[in-house]
Order: C-alpha cells, then sequence, then structure tokens
C-alpha cells in the first residue's frame, strides 16, 4: 500500500509566521502534489513536482513555495502565513499523475 | 462555470439502499475520471478508477462514465452506515492535472 505522511495533523500559527508543511511518500512516485481544501472550494492545486528539484504552479500558487530535495519529500512554504491561509493542507503522490494516493492532511491555523 | 459540477448535499439515506452521486463536467478533453472517499478529518482515499467511458464494479461500487453527456456516477448497493463520508469525484485530461467536484457528503442511517 502506498503511504503518503504529514508532518503534523494540526498546526497553529501566528500572522507573518514563516511555515512548513511536510510531506513524505514511500512508494518512490516521480509525482508530487500539495493541495489546500475549504469548504465550498473544493480541492484546490497549489503547487505540483514531477522530479526532484522540479516544481510546476498549480491554480494557486501565490503566497506559497516549495521545495523538493529528495525524490520521496516534498514540502510547501508559506513565506509570511496569513488568515487566509488557513485551511487544510493535503499532499498526494502519484506514478502516473493521474491515480493521486492522498496523505492524512494538515489542518493549519493562522491566528 | 465550474469545469466539474457535484451537488454538495447532504444526502441521507436509510442502511440498505442504492446511493447514486453524480457529477457533469464541461471540458472534452477529460479521459479519466476518479471517486475519492473522505471520512471526516482524514485525507481522500481513492475509490474507483475509470478510464474513458463504461462500467466498473468494485464490490458493492459501480463506476459509470457517459462521455456523450458528460456525466460521471458513483453508485452504491446495500449502503452502510460506514460509507458515510464525502465522496469526491476528480477528472483528468492527459496533462494529469486533476479536476475536483466539490464533493458530496453522504449520510447513511442505521
Amino acid at each position: 500500500d502506498v503511504k503518503v505522511t504529514q508532518s503534523s495533523r494540526y498546526l497553529v500559527k501566528r500572522t507573518g509566521e514563516k511555515v512548513f508543511l511536510e510531506c513524505v511518500q514511500d512508494m518512490d512516485h516521480e509525482n508530487m502534489f500539495w493541495y489546500r481544501q475549504d469548504p465550498g472550494l473544493g480541492l484546490r492545486l497549489i503547487y505540483f513536482s514531477y522530479d526532484v528539484k522540479m516544481k510546476e504552479k498549480g491554480d494557486i500558487p501565490e503566497g506559497y513555495s516549495v521545495s523538493r530535495e529528495k525524490k520521496e519529500r516534498f514540502s510547501l512554504i508559506l513565506e509570511s502565513a496569513s488568515t487566509n491561509q488557513t485551511s487544510m493542507y493535503l499532499c498526494a503522490s502519484s506514478l502516473n499523475r493521474v491515480e493521486q494516493f492522498f496523505g492524512p492532511g494538515t489542518r493549519l491555523t493562522v491566528l | 462555470q465550474k469545469e466539474v459540477e457535484q451537488d454538495p448535499g447532504p444526502l441521507s439515506v436509510p442502511e440498505g439502499a442504492i446511493v447514486s452521486l453524480n457529477c457533469t463536467y464541461s471540458n472534452s478533453a477529460f479521459q479519466y475520471f476518479m471517486w475519492y472517499r473522505q471520512y471526516s478529518r482524514k485525507g481522500p482515499e481513492l475509490l474507483m478508477y475509470t478510464y474513458s467511458s463504461g462500467n466498473k464494479e468494485d464490490g458493492r461500487f459501480t463506476a459509470q462514465v457517459d462521455k456523450s453527456s458528460k456525466y460521471i456516477s458513483l453508485f452504491i448497493r446495500d449502503s452502510q452506515p460506514s460509507d458515510s463520508a464525502t465522496y469526491l469525484c476528480a477528472m483528468s485530461s492527459n496533462t494529469g492535472k486533476l479536476i475536483f467536484g466539490q464533493g458530496t457528503t453522504l449520510q447513511v442511517k442505521p
């Protein structure tokens, strides 16, 4: 079974803080994704990566950056957290980009 | 207009009922169609994956794709309280970028 883990289930940060969300997968997948999920808006793609050190913007990249130094690890960085970044953040990995396997999510609250 | 439309519900049915969940879409380039199940406070779990048109069955679950109508369905037979969750449809063209519906919340009452 594919296992995708995320560093924290719940996180509370203050406005202006730099926030790191970590994601690790154990299936040697090339493709990894970061989404945010908000009520009424569904899942929206922030960034994805199809190889180590490669990244592409998704639909809502503003205010976020990513890092992929190793194949199994994909990090999402909020450079200066704002209250409108309070959300559920979901990481996914995929061998073929289509069948995506999700982690348990990190519920981030920015005060 | 959203690329993928899904009625958010909530949908409440008695145990044992047949459940029908649906999505419509506008992009004729979509070829891959998925259904995810998401329990409260958990990540989505891939339930069914279909390429192009047709039906796919897995136990109590059947996925149908009608590309001519741009309409996909998930049927759950003999629904159980453990099926209570949010069901998300997702679809993709060959770019690999998934477009998700909003999700339909289902409650199966004992």
